[in-house]
């Protein structure tokens, strides 16, 4: 089946470090890929999407390149800040609506 | 606005109620969700309605029961509530039932069974 692996929390980095989430996926097919963000209180929130290989999504300063060879979406930032500290799921689907979710990665960033 | 709502935010009953959650979104949206998300913030789908219809309906116990009595609303009750059942639960919708859309999640039900 189909699933979604991301790196175990939580993450604590100091503001204005780089972050990396590593988020590997299996998958039958080119699934579309995707990065919602939790914000303490919140539901979740699209971050940024690609939906083919080599595609890059990007929104507020975060990155992720759709990896076809490694099965890779990593999430990237290069200057974190506070209000990033969040929970951030990586997640799939294929043309059947369902999303299938990571365990999520905490972050908290420390001034 | 908000564009999918749902109440009540928190619920905490005792173990054998029944309870509902309702969710109801104002995107002109016709395809709603609920997942569940447990105390490891891991994230579940239990249902997909199209148009009122259901098309996704996972391993759920038959405790749980959704009604959509219009495309813009979901609800859900849960018969007999068990101590496993304690987790938040959220609603989405997103349009169609197209790849790639996006889907819009609610602010979420933190359901607490003692």
């Amino acid at each position: 089946g189909n699933s979604v692996t991301q790196m175990e929390g939580p993450v604590t980095l100091s503001e204005e470090a780089f972050l990396t989430i590593n988020c590997t996926y299996t998958a039958t097919g080119y699934p579309s890929l995707f990065w919602y963000v939790q914000y303490p209180g919140e539901g979740l929130q699209l971050l940024l999407k690609a939906t083919k290989a080599d595609d890059k999504g990007s929104n507020k300063g975060f990155e992720a390149t759709y990896r076809k060879e490694t099965t890779s979406f990593h999430l990237e930032k290069g200057s974190v800040q506070v209000s990033d500290s969040a929970v951030y799921f990586c997640a799939l689907n294929f043309g059947n609506e369902k999303l299938t979710f990571g365990t999520g990665t905490r972050l908290t960033i420390i001034p | 606005d908000t564009a999918v709502s749902q109440t009540p935010k928190y619920l905490v009953t005792q173990m054998g109620n029944d309870k509902s959650i309702k969710c109801e979104q104002n995107l002109g949206h016709d395809t709603m969700y609920w997942y569940k998300q447990d105390s490891k913030k891991f994230l579940k789908i239990m249902f997909s309605y199209n148009n009122k219809e259901l098309i996704i309906n996972e391993t759920v116990p038959n405790r749980f029961s959704p009604k959509s009595p219009d495309k813009a609303h979901l609800n859900l009750h849960i018969n007999s509530l068990e101590l496993g059942d304690s987790a938040v639960y959220f609603c989405a919708s997103s349009q169609g039932v197209i790849i790639h859309t996006e889907a819009f999640f609610g602010q979420g039900t933190r359901l607490t069974v003692v």
